[in-house]
This record gives C-alpha cells, sequence and structure tokens, in this order.
C-alpha cells in the first residue's frame, strides 16, 4: 500500500508553477521523501528528495514543514514536455508507488 | 553513464504461452528490481535482488511468474503460462546500494500486451 496521498490529476498552463502536495500522515523518522516523474512509455525518473526544509534543484524544488506530514513539488514555469505522471514516496529499499499525480500543461 | 536496458521493448503473445523478459542494469549496481505496471496505476514491486540473491518476492504470483538473476549481473523474469490480466509494462531498475538515500534508476520498459 503506498504511505503517501496525493492529487489525481492537475492542469496548468506553460510558463505557470505547478505546486503538487502530498500527505505522509505516518512518516518515520528515518524517512526521506522523494519524487519521480514518468512520461508515457518511459520508466519513472528521479526528480528530487529531501527530509526537511527546502531542497531546490534544476528541475523542483521540494518544501518539507517541520512536520514533515506533508511535502509540496513545485516545478516552476513548466512547458508542454512537463506533462507527465508525477509520484511521491519515500525512498526506502522498496518503493511503494500510488496512483501518482497527473499533470497536464495547455499551451 | 549507460542506463539500464531491457528487451525486447513490445511483445504480444496469447494466452497460456510462455514469455521472458531481459534486463541489464547500471554497471556496478548490487540491488535490481522487477516491477509490473497496469495501465493507469503505479509500478508494483515483483521481486527485489540483492547481487545474486532474493530479498523481497512476497508480490510475485509465483504459480506463474519466476525470476532469476545469474553471477549477479543481468536478470530475467518469466511468465509461464500468461493470462490476460498479465496485460502490463513491465519494468526493471537498478540502484547502487540497499537503502538510504540513493535513488532508482528505471529501464524503458517492456510492454507486454496478452490476447
Amino acid at each position: 500500500l503506498a504511505k503517501t496521498t496525493q492529487p489525481i490529476s492537475m492542469d496548468s498552463y506553460e510558463g505557470q508553477e505547478v505546486n503538487i502536495t502530498c500527505s505522509h500522515n505516518n512518516i518515520a523518522t528515518n524517512d526521506y521523501i522523494t519524487w519521480y516523474q514518468q512520461f508515457p512509455s518511459q520508466g519513472p525518473r528521479f526528480i528530487i528528495q529531501g527530509y526537511k526544509t527546502k531542497v531546490t534543484n534544476e528541475v523542483a524544488s521540494l518544501f518539507i514543514p517541520a512536520d514533515r506530514k506533508s511535502s509540496t513539488l513545485s516545478l516552476p514555469r513548466v512547458s508542454l514536455s512537463d506533462t507527465a505522471v508525477y509520484y511521491c514516496l519515500f525512498n526506502d529499499y522498496k518503493l511503494s508507488f500510488g496512483a501518482g499525480t497527473t499533470v497536464t500543461v495547455r499551451a | 553513464e549507460a542506463g539500464v536496458a531491457q528487451s525486447p521493448r513490445y511483445k504480444i503473445i496469447e494466452k497460456r504461452q510462455s514469455v521472458a523478459f531481459w534486463c541489464n542494469p547500471i554497471s556496478g549496481h548490487a540491488t535490481l528490481y522487477w516491477y509490473q505496471q497496469i495501465l493507469g496505476q503505479g509500478p508494483k514491486l515483483l521481486i527485489q535482488f540483492q547481487n545474486n540473491g532474493v530479498v523481497d518476492d512476497s508480490q510475485l504470483p509465483k504459480d506463474r511468474f519466476s525470476a532469476e538473476r545469474l553471477k549477479g549481473v543481468d536478470s530475467t523474469l518469466k511468465i509461464q503460462p500468461a493470462k490476460l490480466e498479465d496485460s502490463a509494462v513491465y519494468l526493471c531498475a537498478s540502484r547502487p546500494g540497499t537503502g538510504g538515500t540513493d535513488t532508482q534508476y528505471f529501464g524503458p520498459g517492456t510492454r507486454l500486451t496478452v490476447l
């Protein structure tokens, strides 16, 4: 069973910022929050990972509040090519994927 | 660095036939995974290998699915006999270690259609 809860889908337009919030009430002390991206006909690809506060890389930012019961993936200025499924999960030896969030970016 | 390789990319068989998938992980990666992804769902772990030993196969339908990882490198996943509900994408992934913060790297998958 997936340990996280995230919206099923989100729509956006090119150039906008997309924020996907993931709930994980039962996160353990040693769990890292990890996000993967999956395009059609491809395997999932690691985007970003964090433990607390804020993490930023060339693709996205990850915001984690102090209680760590939720996290928000932020995709700045999305383009059509960011249309994909985004998965929030804990980085453990065994990844448990939920259904993910389908993000659709429109022109 | 070469990624995770899988073959074939597509396979169409009839029910009750057998099929095998091959995976070559990233060089040096100790841990290898096979996932099943049904259309519209997230990947579901079937089996995890640590080198050439099985760590977790709790979700592998052992009456029809089998997997091996000889010499701790390449791996094959077999279905015999196939059922209609086995239609899915089979993903192979590898990671350097056994946990912590290192990430999994996925191959492109093999799309299986059972008619």
